[in-house]
């Protein structure tokens, strides 16, 4: 069966450090991936959405990147993390043809 | 553009039904599902539905659209404490890859 693994749970910066938060999947081959932020007690923004090794689409400008050097893993950085960057980031990936997302568990980032 | 509309907020009574309403406004949209938030966790997919459906049931949830009024609404029957949750209502446009998501409706259930 597929499962998606994301970690660290939660993690605590100061302004100015770099970020990175992995996910894997397992049990799929050339899945869509995706990463999400939530902030407190709002919805879903679609952050990078990729459909293949080394395809990346951006959806909202800002310090935040996004790379999947192997087709089942999907990493997102930053070089200098802002107040702003703080919220719960989701991993997702899709087999698409609308079967519906399935999520890692989050990654609770605070930049202090 | 793409945006799905739902209210904050539901407060029901422990064996009441509860109904969570959802407006989209891609007419294009293919998929459409909700989605069930616990708190400090990912999203879970509770159910979805083709575009070209007006009702799906499964156990306790059943899911109404209304492609005219481009209306989606999740009907949790005998409610329980443990659906304490946020509920995400969310579409697929055809072709895309991307899912659009509403802020989320918190439900609350009163014992």
């Amino acid at each position: 069966s597929q499962t998606i693994h994301q970690w660290p749970a939660t993690l605590v910066q100061p302004v100015g450090s770099p970020l990175s938060l992995e996910c894997t999947v397992e049990g799929t081959s050339n899945p869509n991936l995706y990463w999400y932020r939530q902030a407190a007690g709002r919805g879903l923004q679609l952050l990078f959405y990729s459909v293949g090794i080394g395809q990346i689409s951006s959806e909202v400008p800002q310090n935040l990147s996004a790379s999947r050097p192997q087709d089942r893993q999907f990493i997102l950085s930053s070089k200098k993390l802002l107040l702003s960057d703080s919220g719960f980031y989701l991993c997702a990936w899709s087999p698409g043809g609308g079967h519906g997302y399935t999520f890692g568990s989050g990654t609770r980032l605070t930049v202090v | 553009g793409e945006d799905v509309e739902q209210s904050l907020f539901l407060s029901v009574r422990e064996g009441d039904s509860s109904v969570i309403n959802c407006t989209y406004t891609d007419s294009s949209s293919t998929y459409l599902y909700w989605y069930k938030q616990e708190p400090g966790a990912g999203l879970q997919l509770l159910t979805y539905i083709f575009s070209n459906m007006d009702m799906k049931q499964d156990q306790r949830l059943t899911v109404l659209l209304n492609k005219k009024d481009k209306h989606l609404s999740l009907r949790i029957a005998d409610t329980q404490t443990g659906d304490s949750a946020i509920y995400f209502c969310a579409e697929t446009p055809t072709g895309g890859f991307k899912t659009i998501f509403g802020a989320g409706t918190r439900l609350f259930v009163k014992a």
